[in-house]
């Protein structure tokens, strides 16, 4: 059984260029969350989708945006790169609507750096 | 105020040890918690899942205290092996799958 699957591990982009992210979920999940850790910080909720629609959204621009396809795999796009994007950006796969709150499992995520 | 709070640390102790972190949260409508695990450079995964008063896992125990909203883990006959940043998770309201993460606390367990 595959877990979460995330690409590429590492990346390096220089200001002002846009990026994609790639996730596929656990087997069976059907709902995709993307995160942002920033070095010697707890992540902080990006986005997640979850019927190929965001459902729900943190406090991060709209230069952030994403995409879940019918497989249920998930894209995370960010334009117009800062210097302050620069982190690891994880992606979390869970089952939504179950009774007692849902178990996220994360993929290894992908270490962005912006130069 | 932010929604859920740990102490960095770190905490350093010796093989064998006891150690217990603490977490406090301000969202009362959060339902559940987990505590994460996380290795350097590494993702976060799921240690235990704290659904009602608490939970037990071999040397672990997580307990929640709705009244005073605070989250505890407890580690018992340390090891190597346990050092590791542990992240404290609320849910956010409704359950809906936003997790709202703690800083971390660092953990490093010494021979």
């Amino acid at each position: 059984d595959a877990g979460v699957t995330q690409s590429p591990t590492h990346l390096i982009k220089t200001r002002g260029q846009q990026v994609t992210l790639r996730c596929s979920p656990k087997s069976g999940h059907d709902t995709v969350s993307w995160y942002q850790q920033a070095l010697g910080q707890g992540p902080q909720f990006i986005f997640q989708y979850y019927e190929e629609e965001e459902r729900q959204r943190g406090n991060f621009p709209d230069r952030f945006s994403g995409h879940q396809f019918p497989n249920y795999s998930s894209e995370l796009n960010v334009n117009a790169l800062l210097l302050g994007d620069s982190a690891l950006y994880l992606c979390a796969s869970s089952l939504l609507f179950r009774d007692r709150g849902t178990e996220a499992f994360f993929g290894q995520g992908t270490r962005l750096t912006v130069v | 105020r932010k929604e859920v709070e740990q102490d960095p640390g770190p905490f350093n102790v010796p093989e064998g040890a006891t150690v217990a972190f603490n977490c406090t949260y301000s969202n009362s409508a959060s339902q559940s918690f987990f505590w994460y695990r996380q290795d350097c450079r590494k993702e976060p995964k799921l240690l235990m899942s704290v659904y009602s008063s608490g939970n037990e896992d071999g040397r672990f125990t997580a307990q929640l205290n709705r009244a005073s909203q605070y989250i505890s883990l407890l580690i018992r006959d340390s090891k190597l092996s346990d050092s590791a940043t542990y992240l404290c998770v609320g849910h956010g309201s409704g359950n809906t799958g936003k997790l709202i993460f703690g800083q971390g606390t660092t953990l490093q367990v010494k021979p």
